[in-house]
């Protein structure tokens, strides 16, 4: 089945420092990559869509000049916090979908972010 | 928008019967999906809806009722693996984007 990788599985950083989180697609190509957050406990939030070869679409309220993707190929988008504080502590989550609209979400393993 | 609703947590033991409810308001309609997440790993596909009725898959059954907004996910013969958090999920047709709305979640604790 198809398989979406995500790394590193932790990273711990210091506020003011950037992470970069990679998410692939192992098996297959994605036009189209979603980055989720999770904050312990509570559901899955949309973060952002990224497009292969152009601008990601940012959800409401998610500021795009602090969480940069890239979606440099088929095979490849990476999700980098700027500027990290407390606050962007937590479980980052990519996913892409094989096939069609209707077909499901395939979720890499995710990204546990900590932001001393 | 779109807005989810489940319970926050279920309670039950090995070989039962539990249903999880999802009640949903949005936009548009294309059809409900449930993911399963065991804690601090990704979720997993477990079923899609997308008319009204039952599909079952093994022990795990969903149904959607379009006209109530309405649909549940359908454990049977639990097994403590089964404890997990458990996301109904919208597409949201909105642009071109397909993409996934999950609901608020149900952590599901099976107990021996």
């Amino acid at each position: 089945g198809a398989v979406v990788s995500q790394h590193p599985s932790r990273v711990i950083c210091k506020s003011g420092t950037s992470v970069k989180i990679e998410c692939r697609s192992l098996d297959f190509q994605a036009t189209t990559m979603f980055w989720y957050r999770q904050f312990p406990k509570q559901s899955l939030m949309l973060m952002a869509t990224s497009n292969e070869g152009s601008k990601a679409t940012y959800e409401q309220g998610v500021e795009k000049d602090k969480f940069l993707i890239n979606h440099a190929s088929l095979t490849l988008s990476t999700l980098t916090v700027t500027s990290a504080h407390p606050e962007d502590s937590s479980f980052y989550i990519c996913s892409a979908r094989v096939g069609t609209a209707n077909s499901p979400l395939h979720f890499g393993n995710g990204t546990r972010l900590t932001v001393t | 928008g779109q807005s989810l609703e489940q319970p926050s947590e279920v309670t039950a033991v090995e070989g039962a019967i539990v249903q999880i409810n999802c009640t949903y308001q949005t936009s548009g309609f294309y059809g409900l999906s449930w993911y399963q997440q065991h804690d601090g790993g990704a979720p997993t596909f477990l079923s899609y809806n997308a008319l009204d009725g039952l599909e079952e898959t093994g022990r795990f059954s969903s149904f959607l009722s379009r006209s109530d907004s309405y649909g549940y996910l359908l454990l049977q013969e639990l097994q403590m693996k089964d404890s997990a958090s458990y996301f109904c999920a919208v597409r949201d047709r909105g642009g071109a984007t397909n993409k996934l709305i999950f609901g608020t979640g149900t952590l599901l604790a099976v107990q021996p």
